[in-house]
């Protein structure tokens, strides 16, 4: 297992563009969670599934935001309308769940750097 | 809510001195603590946690950090700092609902020869 994997690594779209990133997850890690940072900031949180279901978006989502994660594998983030605030690195993680993902750390992937001009 | 600080958006060291990066919390119940760092351009890369015993915990390429429960600290250490060190850290608290971390701002290291 390669750890988590994202996809692409940069983009490039021009605004009022709908863009959609893949998030790969550690095989056995049955959460998977979104976050976005910008520049000069920690992550923030944006969403996070169990398995297939997504059980706590962030305010930070708007309704331009969308995540799935079908069959509880791979998980996707779509961004309809891009606008310029939209520009960060989006990122994702997985983990462990349950009792035992308490105390397991996340694993998170190189991200995906998303440019809107 | 929980949170996290990290006061300083800077710390600069001597290659071969101890560094330390400071991080304090706040939350409510026993915390889960975590240590992350980001090179240019890449994903955080965990490099230790707290999570209950020993006090001084010790995490990845040489880092520890020590739980002070009465300061609700948990600063990141490293005796004899190198040039490769220089990234940017961060400290997170874990939510205990849903298990998602809350981060601090970061702080960059920078170690000069």
């Amino acid at each position: 297992d390669t750890g988590v994997s994202q996809d692409p690594r940069h983009k490039i779209t021009k605004r009022g563009q709908n863009v959609t990133f893949r998030c790969d997850p550690i095989s056995e890690h049955n959460r998977l969670y979104w976050y976005r940072q910008t520049l000069g900031q920690g992550p923030e949180f944006l969403t996070y599934f169990q398995n297939e279901a997504q059980l706590e978006k962030s305010r930070l989502l708007s309704d331009r935001f969308s995540a799935e994660r079908p069959k509880g594998s791979f998980s996707t983030l779509e961004i309809q309308r891009t606008e310029q605030g939209d520009s960060a690195m989006y990122l994702c993680a997985s983990s462990l769940g349950g009792g035992q993902g308490a105390t397991t750390e996340a694993f998170f992937g190189q991200g995906t750097r998303l440019t809107v001009v | 809510a929980q949170s996290v600080a990290q006061p300083e958006d800077q710390v600069n060291v001597a290659e071969g001195n101890p560094l330390t990066v400071k991080c304090t919390y706040s939350v409510s119940g026993n915390p889960y603590l975590f240590w992350y760092v980001q090179y240019p351009n890449r994903g955080l890369q965990f490099l230790l946690k707290y999570i209950t015993g020993d006090n001084l915990v010790k995490g990845s390429y040489g880092f520890e950090a020590e739980f002070n429960k009465s300061q609700t600290s948990f600063h990141l250490k490293k005796p004899s700092a190198l040039v490769s060190d220089s990234a940017l850290y961060f400290c997170a608290v874990r939510d205990m609902k849903g298990g998602k971390l809350i981060f601090g701002q970061g702080t960059e290291l920078s170690v000069k020869p």
